[in-house]
């Protein structure tokens, strides 16, 4: 398996404009996390799916965050209007049993790295 | 709620040092507990884990022992190379409340020098 696919892996955007995020999860895995790292924070869970249904979305810090899972291959994070302080680094995860996985491992993508001018 | 505490980096070793990152954690219940990597630029990688009490969890010649009397998960390694220059965070997983959900501690930043 090619592990978490996240794309696109640098997005820089002007205030105001809309960015659209991708996570692929690994093939069989039925939770997905979405989360955000920058300095002052650390790393943030914002929201988190299983089955394609949101559990917990108490971490999405406003109403310009949404984030759906359509299937089980794909995820998007979607921020609408996008502000300066939305630059972070956003990493897709996912777990579960397939592929000789556990519920004791949440295997990373790469993150996206987003840059809001 | 659960929480995890790490000490603050960052943290600068010389090569062949020995390393002790200190991790400790409140929890509910019986949480599975790890150390994840992050190397730059990249995402976070499994380093080593521990599902229960006593259990030693290790790679890559760091161990880390899972301390349900001290609530601790250490992270040692008994010579660093250049090549363990990364961000590394300590984190739970508790099954009480949200499956799979784990939580980090804010990292520690390792440089080692040649």
């Amino acid at each position: 398996d090619a592990g978490v696919i996240q794309s696109p892996r640098h997005e820089v955007t002007e205030m105001g404009q809309e960015v659209t995020l991708r996570c692929k999860p690994i093939s069989g895995h039925d939770y997905l996390f979405w989360y955000r790292q920058t300095m002052m924070r650390g790393l943030e869970l914002l929201i988190y799916f299983n089955n394609n249904v949101p559990i917990d979305d108490s971490g999405m810090p406003e109403d310009r965050f949404s984030a759906k899972m359509p299937n089980a291959s794909f995820s998007t994070l979607k921020i609408q209007p996008s502000e300066p302080r939305d630059s972070a680094v956003y990493f897709c995860a996912s777990l579960g049993l397939a592929g000789g996985g556990s519920y004791n491992e949440q295997f990373f993508g790469p993150g996206t790295r987003l840059t809001v001018l | 709620g659960d929480s995890v505490t790490q000490m603050e980096g960052p943290v600068t070793l010389s090569e062949e040092a020995f390393l002790t990152i200190n991790c400790t954690y409140t929890a509910t219940g019986y949480p599975s507990l790890f150390w994840y990597v992050q190397y730059p630029g990249e995402g976070l990688q499994l380093l080593l884990k521990a599902t229960k009490a006593d259990d030693k969890g290790s790679n890559k010649g760091f161990e880390a022992t899972y301390r349900k009397e001290t609530t601790s998960f250490h992270l040692e390694k008994g010579s660093v190379q250049v090549s363990d220059s990364a961000v590394y965070f300590c984190a739970l997983m508790n099954y009480g409340g949200s499956q799979g959900n784990l939580i980090f501690g804010k990292g520690t930043k390792l440089s080692v020098k040649p």
